[in-house]
């Protein structure tokens, strides 16, 4: 009931794609839903969060996709760049405690 | 931009031993957390640590580890007698609000116990 399930667990997307990434949870509790960018040798950085009172947020290149009745959600990376290759981590809150419950991680890799 | 300074960025030590791993969370930051990344696997919650006291804390923080804010800039996490397993890369995070919300992140420190 506390884990995030991501997927996938890696994906290659041409340069000026549109980048996918999936997460579903259980418990109906979470309330808030970041989504960290992850390179090699630095620790996850927040990229953008949504809570479940809204369908979508958008900042920039990046935007999240919120399905409540489906307990889904997403984050989109338009036009695609190499330098967005990262691992990539969707979390969820639960509204009843504060640690962060993280998906096991997206390992981007944008090609030109 | 202010960041979150964690050292050493590596630590290797013997079975039994104890380490400290040591953290700057950024200035005007008062919630204060620990998680770690065992290799390949997902980032997992530690502690989290306000006002002078632990918040919370996950069922992998037993005994043998602890927390400390000695002055007003380093937060440090104890392993007292150091596990095989608890090997991992261990993250610093700070922010400015509770909740978990607005988390950042130091590079962390990757422990290797032998």
């Amino acid at each position: 009931q506390q884990q995030v399930k991501q997927s996938p667990q890696s994906l290659i997307v041409q340069k000026g794609g549109i980048s996918i990434i999936n997460c579903a949870y259980e418990n109906t509790a979470f309330d808030y839903f970041p989504w960290y960018q992850q390179f090699p040798g630095k620790g996850p950085a927040l990229l953008i969060a949504i809570r479940p009172d809204v369908s979508e947020k958008k900042e920039g290149r990046f935007t999240i996709s919120f399905n409540k009745s489906a307990k889904q959600f997403s984050l989109h990376i338009m036009d695609s760049q190499p330098g967005d290759s990262a691992t990539y981590f969707c979390a969820a809150r639960n509204s009843g405690n504060t640690p962060l419950v993280f998906g096991k991680g997206t390992r981007l890799s944008v090609i030109a | 931009e202010p960041e979150v300074t964690q050292t050493p960025s590596h630590q290797v030590t013997q079975m039994g031993q104890e380490v400290i791993l040591r953290c700057v969370p950024i200035s005007n930051h008062l919630y204060f957390y620990w998680y770690r990344q065992i290799l390949g696997q997902k980032v997992e919650f530690l502690v989290s640590f306000y006002n002078n006291e632990i918040s919370e804390k996950s069922e992998i923080f037993d005994d043998q580890f602890s927390v400390e804010r000695p002055d007003g800039s380093n937060f440090t996490l104890k392993i007292r007698s150091t596990k095989l397993e608890d090997s991992a890369m261990y993250f610093c995070a700070s922010s400015d609000r509770g909740r978990s919300e607005k988390l950042f992140f130091g590079s962390g420190t990757q422990l290797s116990v032998l």
